[in-house]
């Protein structure tokens, strides 16, 4: 079955406690992408990836680094979590231009 | 840059009804994606229609349809014959097609969908 996964789905940590969010998906998709989800905000870009070794900045990426080492995982990492990155993130993926490929989404709450 | 936006914070339709989920848009490129997801209680993010800029015909997806108004820049949804199982999130949201590389989407910040019975 074609999909995206992340892991873990729910998670609450402390402030700084270093974390990963792991994305990996089945497609063969060169683009992946992060968001992050807060209310009344929609989803924003964290970082994207057009293909191995290949990642840059979205619109909001203080705080939160990625690697893209294989085509299918592009793990999202937070060094040092604070508050106000407590969030609902979506790892998603793309063939081309007509769908994004969402991931079921990451629940995180940093005390 | 782009912007989406979804007036609507809520609506309450009775079950059978159609429905339509407003969302107008800003951007100055010639080519660009139009794409509205549903988000469930449960999260997940599931994809439902498509619009090119340059399509000639409003797309369609089972009981989806997206009424395309490029003049106006808007891009509803509607979903005829509503069921129980549409209560839901709704965003509307877009993409340049000129963004070499970066296919991120821009979105708005969603409509709940409540389906009464």
């Amino acid at each position: 079955e074609a999909q995206v996964t992340q892991n873990p789905r729910y998670l609450i940590t402390v402030t700084g406690k270093k974390l990963t969010v792991t994305c990996s998906q089945n497609m063969n998709h060169e683009y992946m992408s992060w968001y992050r989800q807060d209310p009344g905000l929609g989803l924003r870009q964290i970082y994207y990836s057009m293909n191995v070794e290949v990642t840059d900045k979205g619109d909001v990426p203080e705080g939160y680094k990625v690697s893209r080492k294989e085509k299918r995982n592009f793990p999202l990492i937070l060094e040092s979590p604070s508050p106000n990155q407590t969030s609902l993130y979506f790892c998603a993926s793309s063939p081309g231009r007509h769908t994004q490929y969402f991931g079921p989404g990451t629940r995180l709450t940093v005390l | 840059a782009q912007k989406i936006t979804q007036t609507q914070p809520g609506m309450f339709v009775q079950e059978k009804e159609a429905v339509t989920l407003d969302c107008t848009y800003d951007t100055s490129d010639q080519s660009y994606g139009l794409f509205w997801y549903k988000q469930p209680s449960s999260g997940e993010m599931i994809f439902l229609i498509y619009q090119g800029s340059y399509d000639e015909q409003n797309a369609t997806e089972g009981r989806y349809s997206l009424n395309f108004q490029k003049a106006r820049k808007s891009a509803n949804l509607v979903i005829s014959a509503s069921q129980l199982g549409d209560s839901a999130m709704y965003f509307c949201a877009m993409r340049p097609h000129g963004n070499f590389g970066n296919e991120k989407l821009t979105f708005g910040t969603g409509t709940r969908l409540t389906i009464i019975p």
